[in-house]
């Protein structure tokens, strides 16, 4: 089955702390993205990687950092210079040819202990 | 800039009733514009989508219909059922020459369907 794995599905944070959310595809897409949902903002957009070696910053990039290494995976880190990190990440990944669709993970939420 | 706007919710509605969402958007050119559905603590999933003015998008009893000249992208559906609650996200991908192919989304409707 082609699909987007993140883990964990929950995640808690001690202050100070870096933690890294995972997100695999094996869907062979190029691109790669990360966003962060709060309650009745939608979605914002971290970081994006339309190939590997090679990302930009999304809208909320503060605080937060990413790698792409691979073609199938796009780690992101929530640092400790995130201070409000509680809250929704979802990872996706798009097809760049014919009908430029993008695909959602399951999520993982985010927790401050 | 780009951007989309969702009718604020929670849509409550009996089953078999028909649903509408209403979704407008700024953007320059033409954009391509998506429905996808969030079911509670999962990822979304996409639903329908529209690339070019007039096509309809259609799926699962639900359609919308890309309308240039009042930049909408209603999402309608005949008779809801209970399984059908979840948040609706309306979406637009900015025409930019596939440089980013980033989206842009809608604050959410949550959709409520009682038995």
């Amino acid at each position: 089955d082609g699909g987007i794995t993140q883990s964990p599905k929950y995640l808690f944070r001690k202050e100070g702390q870096n933690v890294t959310l995972s997100c695999e595809q094996n869907l062979n897409h190029d691109a790669m993205y990360w966003y962060r949902q709060d309650p009745g903002q939608g979605l914002r957009l971290i970081y994006y990687s339309q190939i590997v070696n090679d990302f930009q910053k999304g809208d909320i990039a503060e605080g937060y950092s990413v790698s792409r290494e691979k073609k199938e995976s796009f780690p992101l880190t929530v640092t400790s210079a995130q201070k409000n990190p509680t809250a929704f990440y979802l990872c996706a990944s798009q097809d760049q040819a014919g009908t430029v669709t993008q695909y959602f993970g399951p999520g993982t939420r985010l927790l401050v202990l | 800039g780009n951007s989309v706007t969702q009718m604020e919710g929670p849509v409550t509605l009996s089953e078999e009733a028909f649903l509408t969402i209403n979704c407008t958007y700024t953007a320059t050119g033409y954009p391509s514009l998506f429905w996808y559905v969030q079911y509670p603590g999962e990822g979304l999933q996409l639903l329908l989508k529209a690339t070019k003015a007039d096509d309809k998008g259609s799926n699962k009893g639900f359609e919308a219909t890309y309308r240039k000249e009042t930049t909408s992208f209603h999402l309608e559906k005949g008779s809801v059922q209970v399984s059908d609650s979840a948040v609706y996200f309306c979406a637009l991908r900015t025409p930019d020459g596939g440089a980013t192919n980033k989206l842009i989304f809608g604050t959410g409707t949550l959709l409520a369907v009682q038995p």
